[in-house]
């Protein structure tokens, strides 16, 4: 596609439930990857994927958080048993590729609320 | 562990007067620094990068940045801002290993929220 396209764009959720956010990067881009933005916080970094592996995974915060990459395209990351830290707005990236980071493009974002 | 600071959280200033948002991080190595902006209610744009060559690097709607390798800084100006330069703007370093390529993600600063008055 034209942009990077994030789905959905708000969630609104109990606490302890599951969700999922999804990612659908810019046609062609290998390089993918996963940021949470909170209040003053900036971004953190969860995941980076390359193709369908997943060469950096420091960032998620717990096991609760997982991720995956199917067919070098779309990506789901997984938030299990919701807690109400885990409010933020999920941003997804992509570049061409990761070795030669010439800078990402950024979809709009999946705002999460825990209630 | 390799970060990047942002001095300011949020600066407010009057149409036309003159920019300087601070950006400096850590790591002794090569780097590739990028500035994003966010204006509201709209996802992070790229404003410019410099990867190397001329230190000074101009972007998109008048803005520039100075890499001073020195200092560990990479410095967002612009002469005289108007009130659609209201944003948050990021500062980004991309860590490059010794073949020259990225170590992986960006690393992010915390952002600096500017105010532009009418």
């Amino acid at each position: 596609g034209a942009g990077v396209s994030q789905s959905p764009s708000n969630k609104v959720t109990e606490k302890g439930k599951d969700v999922e956010l999804r990612c659908d990067p810019i046609s062609g881009h290998t390089a993918l990857y996963w940021y949470r933005q909170s209040l003053g916080q900036g971004l953190e970094f969860l995941i980076y994927f390359q193709g369908n592996s997943a060469p950096d995974k420091s960032g998620l915060p717990s096991d609760r958080f997982s991720a995956e990459r199917t067919g070098g395209s779309v990506s789901t990351l997984t938030i299990q048993r919701t807690q109400q830290e885990d409010s933020a707005v999920y941003l997804c990236a992509s570049s061409l590729e990761g070795f030669f980071n010439y800078g990402y493009t950024f979809g709009s974002g999946t705002r999460l609320t825990v209630v | 562990a390799q970060s990047v600071s942002q001095h300011n959280h949020h600066v407010i200033l009057s149409e036309a007067a003159s920019l300087e948002l601070g950006c400096n991080y850590s790591y002794g190595g090569t780097v590739n620094l990028f500035w994003y902006v966010q204006y509201p209610g709209q996802h992070l744009q790229l404003l410019l990068k410099y990867f190397s060559g001329d230190p000074l690097v101009k972007g998109i709607k008048g803005f520039e940045a100075e890499f001073i390798k020195s200092k560990f800084s990479f410095n967002l100006r612009k002469p005289s801002v108007q009130w659609s330069d209201t944003a948050e703007y990021f500062c980004a370093v991309s860590l490059l290993g010794f073949y020259g390529g990225s170590q992986g993600n960006l690393i992010f600063g915390k952002g600096t929220k500017l105010s532009v008055k009418p």
